[in-house]
């Protein structure tokens, strides 16, 4: 069975400071890796994808994360963290046509 | 490309009435939409799978007769939520696999949905 965690659940960084945002990651085969951005009442955003080839992927928004197979995980980060960028992230590992299985979030806090 | 909406965005209806909640891909055809249900401060858990022209797969726990899922077409899957009390109250969230991309889901804004 797959899973993923995020081992915070809470991150308050201050603004213009650098983040990085945990996943770690429990499948098969080889995953389909997914980091998702939410706002308070908004739907999901899809920041970057990880299916394979180069393991540091660029996302939108300055987002970037490296998959490591070795330690499983597939962590987000960003050089400088704007206020804007205040959310609830979310990783998810999924399988092609099938299911995605979502961490239980971490919630980011920018202080000004 | 590769829209999914949602309609109603928000509704909030009385025990014990029944709600219809739609999921439209508007721009691809998929044969496999997702059912998902988000607490507040929680993640999303999948509830079921639909897919097109056969009875969903519900995920464990989920109660079949309750959240009724119907994908009658490829564009279009609905969520009816029968006899709704309070604890149904939840954020409500579908995501459409288009063809040619089954690596990768799109996700509708989500449902609020509020039972008094």
């Amino acid at each position: 069975a797959q899973s993923v965690t995020q081992p915070d659940i809470h991150i308050t960084v201050s603004e213009g400071a650098s983040l990085e945002l945990r996943c770690n990651y429990s499948y098969g085969a080889t995953p389909y890796l997914f980091w998702y951005v939410q706002s308070p009442g908004q739907g999901l955003q899809l920041l970057l994808k990880y299916f394979s080839g180069d393991t540091l992927v660029q996302g939108i928004k300055g987002f970037e994360a490296e998959f490591k197979r070795s330690q499983s995980s597939f962590n987000l980060r960003k050089p400088s963290v704007h206020w804007s960028d205040a959310a609830e992230y979310f990783c998810a590992v999924g399988a092609y046509a099938g299911k995605s299985t979502f961490g239980d979030g971490t919630t980011l806090t920018v202080k000004p | 490309g590769a829209v999914v909406s949602q309609h109603p965005s928000w509704v909030i209806c009385k025990s014990g009435t029944s709600v219809k909640i739609e999921c439209r891909s508007l721009d691809f055809q998929a044969t496999t939409m997702f059912w998902y249900r988000q607490f507040p401060k929680q993640s999303l858990m999948l509830m079921a799978t639909s897919n097109e022209g056969s009875k969903a797969t519900y995920e464990q726990g989920v109660e079949k007769d309750k959240f009724l899922i119907n994908h009658a077409s490829l564009t279009l899957s609905t969520l009816t939520v029968t006899s709704a009390h309070p604890e149904d109250s939840s954020f409500y969230i579908c995501s459409a696999i288009p063809p040619l991309a089954g690596y990768e889901q799109y996700f509708g804004p989500g449902t609020r949905l509020t039972v008094t």
